[in-house]
């Protein structure tokens, strides 16, 4: 069955450090996704990106985050400088049809120090 | 503002089968229900969704109320492996998924 998958799972970076967070979507799949979780917290979402360009971010998607899909298969997500509040698990997600329907990754944990 | 209403938690005994209920009394027509579970700190998985008519596939069953205001989602025989988050979403199939709180099934031996 194809899946979404992650990397790394772990990260740990130092504040202020850039980070890139890895995801290589579901291969026919049109619509992809950046969500995030705080310990503890409820599921939030980041920004969806279709036809190349982002369709809809969160107020939490500030200038600090930045989403590219470089190539066919891969879909990042970057924050240029981390801060001790993106600690959290990251969870990239990938659509076929409607953009509702998004099959998830098993998540990066980013921990900044 | 939530969209939808779930318990916070239940439970169900091993083998039974789990009902999990869903208010949803704002919908809207073009809106669908999605069900989705998260198993510890994994990523959320899709379960199953519908727009009116009951749905079911190799995972659950979901029944919808005729008004649409409500919903089920029931696994029909659960097992120890399916204590979870059960998240409960409607959505017009636009960019993104709201999660609210969900409920926290304890599937107990």
């Amino acid at each position: 069955e194809p899946e979404v998958t992650q990397t790394p799972s772990h990260q740990v970076t130092q504040m202020g450090q850039e980070v890139i967070l890895r995801c290589v979507p579901i291969s026919n799949h049109l619509y992809f996704y950046w969500y995030r979780q705080i310990l503890g917290q409820k599921v939030e979402f980041l920004v969806s990106f279709y036809n190349n360009e982002i369709s809809e971010k969160s107020e939490i998607f500030d200038d600090q985050f930045s989403v590219e899909r470089p190539d066919g298969s891969n879909f990042t997500l970057k924050i240029r400088s981390t801060k001790l509040e993106d600690s959290a698990m990251y969870f990239c997600a990938s659509g076929g049809q409607g953009a509702s329907l998004g099959f998830f990754g098993q998540g990066t944990r980013l921990t900044v120090v | 503002d939530a969209k939808t209403t779930q318990p916070t938690s239940m439970d169900c005994a091993e083998g039974r089968a789990a009902n999990l209920p869903c208010n949803h009394s704002t919908i809207s027509g073009n809106e669908y229900v999605y069900w989705y579970r998260q198993i510890h700190s994994q990523g959320p998985q899709y379960i199953i969704h519908g727009l009116k008519n009951n749905e079911t596939n190799e995972m659950a069953s979901l029944i919808i109320t005729e008004d649409r205001k409500s919903s089920t989602l029931i696994l029909p025989h659960a097992t120890l492996r399916d204590t979870a988050v059960y998240y409960c979403i409607v959505d017009n199939a636009g960019n993104m998924l709201t999660f609210g709180g969900g409920t926290r099934l304890m599937v107990k031996p």
